[in-house]
């Protein structure tokens, strides 16, 4: 079956380090990956995605490259804000669309 | 602009006592979510309508039941809440027909706290 294996957390950095959370999958067919970010008390909400191998997904200074060699899509920022502190999920959804198969979430704090 | 709304987004009920929850959305997607989320966990896929087609996942308990009347409406039904289903229900909708590139448009959730 497909799986999402993501970077345990918790994640604290300071604020402008570099971020970067591990992703790493299993699945059968061309699944197409995501990222969502969950802030305290709220949905998830999209941040990126990725359909096909080598495509990077990039959306407010994050970025994540499908690595199919590697079955990765690591997540990645150049320099985190206080308001990046989230919950991050790793996501895929393959050629069976009905269900998504989801990490177990990476807590992000930064500090000031 | 609002696209999958949950209402209450905060819902208090008491041990065995039927609550419903409910969704909206104004994106005429075709797929419609119910996922439980406990502390942070990954959400949990319950069930899902495929247009008017009702699929369970195997695990989900029979104490969990969903209402789709028409396009824009999903509702989820807890017969007899127990202290175990405390958590956040997220409900998201996609678009069919594009494959392993659908994306799911989640709702702000409701909390449910019983007690």
């Amino acid at each position: 079956g497909n799986s999402v294996t993501q970077m345990e957390g918790p994640v604290t950095l300071s604020e402008e380090a570099f971020l970067t959370i591990n992703c790493t999958y299993t699945a059968t067919g061309y699944p197409s990956l995501f990222w969502y970010v969950q802030y305290p008390g709220e949905g998830l909400q999209l941040l990126l995605k990725a359909t096909k191998a080598d495509d990077k997904g990039s959306n407010k200074g994050f970025e994540a490259t499908y690595r199919k060699e590697t079955t990765s899509f690591h997540l990645e920022k150049g320099s985190v804000q206080v308001s990046d502190s989230a919950v991050y999920f790793c996501a895929l959804r393959d050629t069976n669309a009905g269900k998504s198969t989801f990490g177990d979430g990476t807590t992000l704090t930064v500090k000031p | 602009d609002a696209m999958v709304i949950q209402n209450p987004r905060y819902q208090v009920t008491q041990f065995g006592k039927p609550v419903t929850l409910s969704c909206s959305q104004t994106l005429n997607h075709n797929v419609m979510y119910w996922y439980q989320q406990k502390s942070s966990q990954a959400p949990k896929l319950l069930f899902h309508y495929y247009d008017k087609d009702f699929n369970n996942e195997a695990d989900t308990p029979d104490n969990f039941q969903s209402r789709r009347p028409n396009t824009s409406f999903c509702f989820l039904d807890i017969r007899s809440p127990g202290l175990g289903d405390a958590a956040m229900y997220l409900c998201a909708t996609s678009r069919a027909g594009q494959g392993a590139q659908e994306t799911q448009y989640f709702g702000p959730g409701t909390r449910l706290l019983v007690l």
